[in-house]
């Protein structure tokens, strides 16, 4: 089975700064995906950016960089030049890459809010 | 092809009635999964489609609910003699076998009174 867990409820930071999300998660695979998704208010659930567990290097995607570190089960997500458009419910999730067994396993979410 | 979609939106029911949700997935993925999301909670899984093929079900999934892809296109999840506890969004995502990352849906809504 799988955990994740986000241990910030809420975060709330200044447009434009830089903003880190924590998660740390548990598995016994060891071939798995992480991923972020960020979900809006009363919009639906979007992904921020993907992970895969044998690679290295961290991945990007434009503002948006993630802190793998497989040895410690850790996944952060950090923000650059935070825009009000990024508030929103932030999701870490892990899942097997074997296969569509139990599908996404998520944490509880961390409430970010960008303020003006 | 615009994305996942649900229907209903939204669903009111009082309890002890059946309600069924539709999922239409992405044209070309043959993956489809089923989500319920409790308020201030984060998604979590329900079953699972490799085409038409049920291939998982979580143990949240209790003897009432009950889902079908038929024809590996769309997808319904019906859940009978609702209770009040039922009451959460219901989320559809679906993926390319391989691919990885999944794509949701807007969700669907029950209130059960």
């Amino acid at each position: 089975a799988q955990t994740v867990t986000q241990s910030q409820p809420e975060m709330s930071v200044q447009e434009a700064e830089t903003v880190t999300l924590s998660c740390t998660y548990d598995t016994s695979e060891s071939n798995y995906y992480l991923f972020w998704y960020k979900q809006p208010p009363s919009r639906q659930m979007i992904l921020v950016i993907r992970q895969e567990a044998y690679k290295q290097q961290n991945a990007t995607e434009n503002r948006f960089s993630v802190n793998f570190q497989k040895a410690a089960k850790s996944f952060s997500l950090k923000i650059s030049d935070s825009q009000l458009g990024d508030t929103a419910m932030y999701f870490c999730a892990s899942m097997y890459s074997g296969g569509g067994a139990d599908g996404l396993t998520f944490g509880k979410g961390t409430h970010l809010i960008i303020q003006p | 092809d615009t994305g996942v979609s649900q229907n209903p939106r939204h669903k009111i029911t009082k309890r002890g009635q059946n309600v069924t949700f539709r999922c239409d997935p992405i044209s070309e993925h043959n993956r489809l999964y089923w989500y319920r999301q409790t308020l201030g909670q984060g998604p979590e899984f329900l079953t699972y489609f490799q085409n038409e093929a049920q291939l998982e079900k979580s143990r949240l999934l209790s003897d009432r609910f009950s889902a079908e892809r038929p024809k590996g296109s769309f997808s319904t999840l019906e859940i009978q003699r609702t209770e009040q506890g039922d009451s959460a969004m219901y989320l559809c995502a679906s993926s390319w076998e391989g691919a990885g990352e999944q794509f949701f849906g807007p969700g669907t809504r029950l209130t059960v009174l």
